[in-house]
């Protein structure tokens, strides 16, 4: 069971905006920044948030993130077809000498 | 560009050992922490361990599910990092992925990841 907590699944329709939640600890969230990977299925995943918000470059301003106190959340407005893939958010987590943690995922379904 | 590409990957009976390797291009391999990730088939990402530089020792860290069984190494004169894997279990089947840390102040994200490597242990 992943310390950081994701909806399995959020779903909208082509120019609506969603956001997936992710709820940690005061041992990764509480302490660390966010980061946020999207994987399309049979690829790698790829970075698409760093430092709780920053995005790289490439990846379309439609994306934000944002966090607040343990919990983060991913934003995507403007939901277009290629935004259907897992997405994870992820942590590095202080207890236990230190280890980095990912999200349990949530399946984003463009309808 | 920058590539990091895996290889070493098959079928290797439980209990079994299997060494990893991920070769990397188009950066300064020396100065970048390599990670590596494994996800089982249909199952969410997991993280395994991290090697760090030669500043910070080379220091290595694992998630408790393979410490004491994986080990992790580098080479910076090849650019390449290990994931050396023994005693290996059924639920150790899965693609394993090495990534680099970027260079965002204060956070591990990765931002470059291989396309990865399939691990099978039969049961």
């Amino acid at each position: 069971q992943s310390l950081l907590t994701q909806p399995p699944s959020v779903s909208g329709t082509p120019g609506q905006r969603v956001t997936i939640s992710c709820s940690g600890s005061s041992s990764n969230i509480g302490s660390n920044t966010v980061n946020w990977y999207h994987q399309l299925p049979g690829t790698a995943p790829k970075l698409l948030i760093a430092s709780n918000n920053q995005r790289p470059s490439g990846v379309p301003d439609r994306f934000s993130g944002s966090k607040s106190g343990t919990s983060a959340s991913l934003a995507i407005s403007g939901l277009q077809s290629e935004d259907e893939a897992d997405y994870y958010c992820a942590a590095w987590d202080d207890s236990l000498n230190g280890h980095y943690v990912f999200g349990s995922g949530t399946k984003v379904t463009v309808l | 560009e920058v590539q990091l590409v895996e290889s070493g990957g098959g079928l290797v009976q439980a209990g079994g050992s299997l060494k990893l390797s991920c070769a990397a291009s188009g950066f300064t391999f020396s100065t970048s922490a390599i990670h590596w990730v494994r996800q089982a088939s249909g199952k969410g990402l997991e993280w395994v361990g991290r090697i760090r530089t030669i500043p910070n020792n080379y220091a290595t860290t694992y998630a408790a599910s393979v410490k004491g069984r994986f080990t992790i190494s580098r080479d910076d004169s090849k650019n390449t990092a290990y994931l050396l894997m023994n005693s290996l279990k059924t639920e150790d089947t899965a693609v394993y992925y090495c990534a680099r840390r970027g260079r965002y102040s204060g956070s591990s994200a990765f931002d470059y990841w291989g396309r990865g490597v399939l691990v099978t242990v039969p049961s």
